[in-house]
Protein backbone atom coordinates (compact mmCIF):
# COMPACT_ATOMS: atom_id res chain seq x y z
CA UNK A 1 0.00 0.00 0.00
CA UNK A 2 0.96 3.66 -0.88
CA UNK A 3 3.25 5.09 2.43
CA UNK A 4 4.10 8.82 2.67
CA UNK A 5 7.52 9.41 4.89
CA UNK A 6 8.44 13.26 5.63
CA UNK A 7 11.66 13.87 6.57
CA UNK A 8 13.77 17.17 7.47
CA UNK A 9 15.29 19.63 10.05
CA UNK A 10 13.15 19.70 13.02
CA UNK A 11 14.57 23.05 14.19
CA UNK A 12 14.79 26.03 11.78
CA UNK A 13 16.10 30.20 12.78
CA UNK A 14 13.90 32.48 12.14
CA UNK A 15 13.90 34.67 9.01
CA UNK A 16 15.49 31.22 7.29
CA UNK A 17 13.84 28.75 4.68
CA UNK A 18 12.05 25.76 6.18
CA UNK A 19 12.84 22.60 3.91
CA UNK A 20 11.17 19.34 3.85
CA UNK A 21 10.78 16.06 1.69
CA UNK A 22 8.26 13.12 1.28
CA UNK A 23 9.40 10.25 0.28
CA UNK A 24 6.53 8.07 -1.59
CA UNK A 25 6.45 4.29 -1.28
CA UNK A 26 4.21 1.77 -2.77
CA UNK A 27 3.12 3.78 -5.82
CA UNK A 28 4.14 5.76 -8.54
CA UNK A 29 4.24 9.73 -7.89
CA UNK A 30 3.27 9.54 -11.53
CA UNK A 31 0.17 8.43 -10.85
CA UNK A 32 -2.27 11.34 -12.68
CA UNK A 33 -5.30 10.26 -10.35
CA UNK A 34 -3.61 12.22 -7.58
CA UNK A 35 -1.86 15.85 -6.11
CA UNK A 36 0.30 15.48 -3.75
CA UNK A 37 -0.04 17.97 -0.95
CA UNK A 38 1.39 19.74 2.14
CA UNK A 39 -0.44 20.22 5.60
CA UNK A 40 0.45 21.61 8.60
CA UNK A 41 -0.92 22.13 12.27
CA UNK A 42 0.04 23.92 14.70
CA UNK A 43 -0.50 22.28 18.39
CA UNK A 44 -3.73 22.30 19.50
CA UNK A 45 -5.78 23.55 16.16
CA UNK A 46 -6.69 21.83 12.89
CA UNK A 47 -5.14 21.34 9.99
CA UNK A 48 -4.36 23.93 7.58
CA UNK A 49 -3.77 23.28 3.59
CA UNK A 50 -0.27 25.00 2.05
CA UNK A 51 -0.43 23.88 -0.98
CA UNK A 52 -0.36 20.44 -3.90
CA UNK A 53 1.76 19.48 -6.69
CA UNK A 54 0.55 17.32 -9.46
CA UNK A 55 3.68 15.03 -11.43
CA UNK A 56 3.91 17.57 -13.63
CA UNK A 57 5.59 20.09 -11.81
CA UNK A 58 2.17 22.46 -11.37
CA UNK A 59 1.30 24.20 -8.31
CA UNK A 60 -1.59 25.42 -6.11
CA UNK A 61 -0.71 27.16 -3.15
CA UNK A 62 -3.05 28.66 -0.52
CA UNK A 63 -3.45 32.38 -1.18
CA UNK A 64 -1.98 33.28 2.60
CA UNK A 65 0.95 31.49 2.13
CA UNK A 66 1.73 31.67 -1.41
CA UNK A 67 4.46 34.41 -1.56
CA UNK A 68 6.50 32.13 0.54
CA UNK A 69 5.84 28.91 -0.63
CA UNK A 70 7.57 26.86 -3.49
CA UNK A 71 6.97 23.63 -4.32
CA UNK A 72 8.49 20.49 -6.65
CA UNK A 73 8.63 17.38 -7.44
CA UNK A 74 11.82 14.67 -8.45
CA UNK A 75 9.47 11.76 -10.08
CA UNK A 76 12.87 9.73 -10.50
CA UNK A 77 13.35 9.76 -6.99
CA UNK A 78 9.34 9.33 -6.13
CA UNK A 79 9.33 12.33 -4.38
CA UNK A 80 7.63 16.19 -3.51
CA UNK A 81 9.32 18.74 -1.85
CA UNK A 82 8.25 22.08 0.40
CA UNK A 83 10.09 25.29 0.93
CA UNK A 84 8.61 27.69 2.98
CA UNK A 85 10.63 31.44 3.17
CA UNK A 86 10.74 33.53 6.11
CA UNK A 87 10.13 31.59 8.78
CA UNK A 88 8.51 33.19 12.29
CA UNK A 89 7.28 31.07 15.33
CA UNK A 90 3.94 31.21 13.71
CA UNK A 91 5.14 28.53 11.39
CA UNK A 92 5.62 25.83 13.94
CA UNK A 93 3.53 23.00 13.39
CA UNK A 94 3.59 19.43 12.70
CA UNK A 95 3.81 19.28 8.50
CA UNK A 96 2.19 16.65 7.08
CA UNK A 97 2.65 15.23 3.26
CA UNK A 98 -0.87 14.18 2.15
CA UNK A 99 -1.85 12.19 -1.10
CA UNK A 100 -4.72 14.29 -2.55
CA UNK A 101 -7.62 12.57 -4.98
CA UNK A 102 -7.90 14.45 -8.02
CA UNK A 103 -11.51 14.12 -8.65
CA UNK A 104 -13.58 17.70 -8.07
CA UNK A 105 -16.25 14.86 -6.24
CA UNK A 106 -13.88 13.18 -4.24
CA UNK A 107 -11.21 16.15 -3.42
CA UNK A 108 -10.01 14.91 -0.12
CA UNK A 109 -6.81 13.94 1.29
CA UNK A 110 -6.88 10.07 1.59
CA UNK A 111 -3.22 9.11 2.56
CA UNK A 112 -1.29 11.19 4.80
CA UNK A 113 2.83 10.70 6.33
CA UNK A 114 3.37 10.32 9.95
CA UNK A 115 4.36 14.09 10.28
CA UNK A 116 7.42 15.68 11.30
CA UNK A 117 7.43 18.65 14.16
CA UNK A 118 8.90 21.89 13.05
CA UNK A 119 9.75 24.44 15.45
CA UNK A 120 11.14 28.02 14.40
CA UNK A 121 13.61 29.20 17.04
CA UNK A 122 16.85 30.90 17.22
CA UNK B 1 -12.14 31.65 2.48
CA UNK B 2 -14.49 29.66 3.69
CA UNK B 3 -14.82 29.37 7.80
CA UNK B 4 -15.10 26.01 8.83
CA UNK B 5 -17.03 25.79 12.39
CA UNK B 6 -17.39 22.86 14.77
CA UNK B 7 -19.39 21.90 17.69
CA UNK B 8 -19.04 21.17 20.53
CA UNK B 9 -15.45 21.46 21.54
CA UNK B 10 -15.74 18.19 23.34
CA UNK B 11 -18.62 15.66 23.61
CA UNK B 12 -18.76 13.65 26.37
CA UNK B 13 -19.73 10.64 25.88
CA UNK B 14 -20.62 7.08 27.43
CA UNK B 15 -18.95 3.88 25.41
CA UNK B 16 -22.08 2.21 23.14
CA UNK B 17 -23.33 5.26 22.99
CA UNK B 18 -24.47 7.92 20.35
CA UNK B 19 -22.49 10.80 19.39
CA UNK B 20 -23.65 13.63 17.36
CA UNK B 21 -21.14 16.03 16.28
CA UNK B 22 -21.89 19.32 14.13
CA UNK B 23 -20.28 21.40 11.37
CA UNK B 24 -21.16 25.03 9.64
CA UNK B 25 -19.94 25.95 6.97
CA UNK B 26 -19.82 29.60 6.59
CA UNK B 27 -21.08 29.66 2.99
CA UNK B 28 -22.57 26.81 0.87
CA UNK B 29 -19.94 23.81 0.14
CA UNK B 30 -22.77 21.62 -1.19
CA UNK B 31 -21.46 18.08 -0.65
CA UNK B 32 -18.50 18.56 -0.62
CA UNK B 33 -17.62 18.04 2.60
CA UNK B 34 -14.95 14.99 4.24
CA UNK B 35 -14.58 14.35 8.50
CA UNK B 36 -11.48 13.01 9.74
CA UNK B 37 -10.66 11.12 12.63
CA UNK B 38 -7.00 11.75 14.52
CA UNK B 39 -5.52 10.54 17.81
CA UNK B 40 -2.55 11.28 19.49
CA UNK B 41 0.81 11.50 17.75
CA UNK B 42 -1.24 10.40 14.80
CA UNK B 43 -2.00 12.26 11.38
CA UNK B 44 -5.98 12.19 10.79
CA UNK B 45 -7.82 9.44 9.10
CA UNK B 46 -10.16 9.88 5.92
CA UNK B 47 -13.64 8.56 7.57
CA UNK B 48 -16.42 10.40 5.51
CA UNK B 49 -15.91 12.70 2.00
CA UNK B 50 -19.44 13.67 -0.04
CA UNK B 51 -20.50 14.36 3.45
CA UNK B 52 -21.92 10.91 3.28
CA UNK B 53 -19.74 8.34 1.33
CA UNK B 54 -17.40 6.23 4.11
CA UNK B 55 -14.17 5.42 2.81
CA UNK B 56 -12.65 2.47 2.28
CA UNK B 57 -12.31 0.32 5.64
CA UNK B 58 -14.64 2.65 7.66
CA UNK B 59 -17.15 0.49 9.86
CA UNK B 60 -21.33 1.31 9.34
CA UNK B 61 -21.41 2.54 12.62
CA UNK B 62 -20.10 6.21 11.36
CA UNK B 63 -22.29 7.98 8.97
CA UNK B 64 -22.30 11.52 8.04
CA UNK B 65 -24.92 13.78 6.19
CA UNK B 66 -26.26 17.29 5.43
CA UNK B 67 -25.55 19.72 2.36
CA UNK B 68 -24.85 23.19 1.72
CA UNK B 69 -24.04 24.64 4.71
CA UNK B 70 -24.98 21.91 8.00
CA UNK B 71 -23.25 18.95 8.33
CA UNK B 72 -23.38 15.85 11.04
CA UNK B 73 -21.00 13.05 11.88
CA UNK B 74 -22.62 10.03 13.93
CA UNK B 75 -20.78 7.61 15.88
CA UNK B 76 -23.94 4.98 16.40
CA UNK B 77 -22.58 2.74 18.68
CA UNK B 78 -19.04 4.36 20.63
CA UNK B 79 -16.10 2.31 20.59
CA UNK B 80 -13.13 2.62 22.89
CA UNK B 81 -11.11 3.14 19.68
CA UNK B 82 -13.90 6.00 18.76
CA UNK B 83 -12.46 8.40 21.74
CA UNK B 84 -10.46 10.98 19.58
CA UNK B 85 -10.58 14.12 17.93
CA UNK B 86 -12.49 14.85 14.74
CA UNK B 87 -12.22 17.43 11.84
CA UNK B 88 -14.50 18.50 9.17
CA UNK B 89 -13.11 19.89 5.73
CA UNK B 90 -14.37 21.55 2.87
CA UNK B 91 -12.84 21.04 -0.56
CA UNK B 92 -15.77 23.10 -2.35
CA UNK B 93 -13.56 26.53 -2.91
CA UNK B 94 -9.85 25.74 -1.71
CA UNK B 95 -9.28 23.74 1.20
CA UNK B 96 -10.39 24.19 4.73
CA UNK B 97 -10.72 22.38 7.93
CA UNK B 98 -12.86 23.26 11.19
CA UNK B 99 -11.19 23.29 14.60
CA UNK B 100 -12.50 20.09 15.73
CA UNK B 101 -14.41 18.22 18.09
CA UNK B 102 -12.91 15.88 20.67
CA UNK B 103 -15.14 12.97 21.93
CA UNK B 104 -13.91 12.17 25.41
CA UNK B 105 -14.92 9.07 27.82
CA UNK B 106 -18.15 10.07 30.01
Amino acid sequence: QVQLQESGPGLVKPSQTLSLTCTVSGGSINNGNYYWSWIRQPAGKGPEWIGRIYYTGSTTYNPSLKSRVTMSVDTSRNQFSLNLTSVTAADTAVYYCARERASRSEDVFDIWGQGTMVTVSS
Amino acid sequence: EIVMTQSPATLSVSPGERATLSCRASQSVFTNLAWYQQKPGQPPRLLIYGASTRATGIPARFSGSGSGTEFTLTISSLQSEDFALYYCQQYNSWWTFGQGTKVAIK
